[in-house]
């Protein structure tokens, strides 16, 4: 089935600790992003990607990181410089931004915890 | 700024019961709006969207109008089910080009048999 996978569903890191999120996406989409949410709020951009080798900084980069090597694929790190990572993490991804009403397509997220 | 504002939740309504969340927003440009559902433990799924000024958005039942006078894309579904029962985020991407989802908060709808 198409769509984007992201692994681990659970994940806990302990203090001090770098982990890496992973999404495969095998839509053939050239963009990909990262979200935060936080309960009761919405969602906020981390990264982005539009194409190989390229990302942009979103809202809340600090303490993480990213790579694009592969169009299909985009890690996320969260670093131990995360003073607050417990959140659940979600990729995206879409086709070739610049086109109206761009939709963005979402995985199943991943729940990191801090312990 | 970009922002999206959305009624407080959480909403409880009782089965076959009609639904409306109320959905506002600030944009520079000329928007394209979305209605995204989150069931419990899940990623995001879209519900549905609109691209222009009184384009109405719709799937599964719900529907929402894109009202730009108002600047406002209310969700609403005439009879709602259990398996409803799940957050809506509304969200906005505001003009061609644009990388960004812009999100409310959220609302959350449970709904009882």
């Amino acid at each position: 089935d198409g769509g984007i996978t992201q692994s681990p569903k659970y994940l806990f890191r302990k203090e001090g600790q770098n982990v890496t999120l992973s999404c495969e996406q095998n839509l053939n989409h050239d963009a990909m992003y990262w979200y935060r949410q936080d309960p009761g709020q919405g969602l906020r951009l981390i990264y982005y990607s539009q194409i190989v080798n390229d990302f942009q900084k979103g809202d809340i980069a600090e303490g993480y990181s990213v790579s694009r090597e592969k169009k299909e694929s985009f890690p996320l790190t969260v670093t131990s410089a995360q003073k607050n990572p417990t959140a659940f993490y979600l990729c995206a991804s879409s086709h070739q931004q610049g086109r109206r009403g761009n939709t963005i397509y979402f995985g199943e997220g991943s729940w990191l915890t801090v312990v | 700024g970009n922002s999206v504002t959305q009624m407080e939740g959480p909403v409880t309504l009782s089965e076959e019961a009609f639904l409306t969340i109320n959905c506002t927003y600030t944009a520079t440009g000329y928007p394209s709006l979305f209605w995204y559902v989150q069931y419990p433990g899940e990623g995001l799924q879209l519900l549905l969207k609109a691209t222009k000024a009184d384009d109405k958005g719709s799937n599964k039942g719900f529907e929402a109008t894109y009202r730009k006078e108002t600047t406002s894309f209310h969700l609403e579904k005439g009879s709602v089910q259990v398996s409803d029962s799940a957050v809506y985020f509304c969200a906005l991407m505001s003009g061609a080009g644009s990388y960004q989802l812009t999100f409310g908060k959220g609302t959350k709808l449970s709904v009882i048999p």
